[in-house]
């Protein structure tokens, strides 16, 4: 299994619900990433677990919720977001700690907040 | 922080003929490059990466180059076809603790038959 694979593929939420973005990988990638792009925009970086534990936050509003409950998972859980939010997310892992052999990015959760 | 950016934001060539996209970098202590290829709707894929021990690096029809020197990489595709229409994105990342991967704005390129 070479994939990464994120689930749903499409959201649509309001910004009072909570809902959860989960992806998942079977390559022993040791590293996962939560990316988010906007249209027309490159990927920005949102968290980065290492070995589990969550070694990056690049200052992600607390609406965003991230989880890693064990080496193959990584969930995003959202909450009381607002419309702006509406993006592609995607999910990201890499071999080892520091990415260095490229990243395999799933297809991404197209989320819209109304 | 590492910057990254990217040059031309879109580019359009005639089939058949080469494309060259180009990006420099901030962060000296850099030393890994990756290209990634994303068509409409869908995810990001590694085309080429490079590695600052190296200059260069082929694939069949893409190449990267790497100048550490002037701090910037470009990527080189021949004999376009249509298929390679895209958006193009290069990235940098240093290798000391660092697991960022930071993207340039990304070129829209629009291969004409």
């Amino acid at each position: 299994d070479t994939e990464v694979t994120q689930t749903p593929k499409h959201l649509v939420m309001g910004m009072t619900n909570k809902k959860s973005l989960k992806c998942e990988q079977h390559m022993g990638h040791r590293a996962m990433y939560w990316y988010k792009q906007k249209a027309k925009k490159p990927p920005e970086l949102m968290f980065v677990y290492s070995y589990e534990k969550l070694s990056i936050n690049e200052s992600v509003p607390s609406r965003f919720s991230p989880e890693c409950p064990n080496s193959s998972l990584l969930n995003l859980h959202l909450h009381a977001l607002q419309p702006e939010d509406s993006a592609l997310y995607l999910c990201a892992s890499s071999q080892g700690p520091l990415g260095l052999d490229g990243y395999t990015f799933g297809s991404g959760t197209r989320l819209t907040v109304v | 922080g590492e910057n990254v950016e990217q040059h031309p934001s879109t580019l359009s060539v005639q089939e058949g003929d080469s494309a060259v996209i180009k990006c420099t970098y901030s962060d000296s202590a850099s030393n890994y490059f990756p290209w990634y290829k994303q068509e409409l709707g869908k995810r990001p894929q590694l085309i080429i990466d490079i590695r600052s021990n190296v200059g260069e690096k082929k694939d069949q029809r893409i190449a990267v180059t790497l100048n550490k020197t002037a701090k910037h990489f470009s990527l080189h595709i021949t004999e376009t076809q249509p298929e390679d229409s895209a958006v193009y994105f290069c990235a940098g990342e240093a290798n000391f603790g660092n697991e960022k991967l930071t993207f340039g704005t990304g070129t829209r390129l629009t291969i004409i038959p």
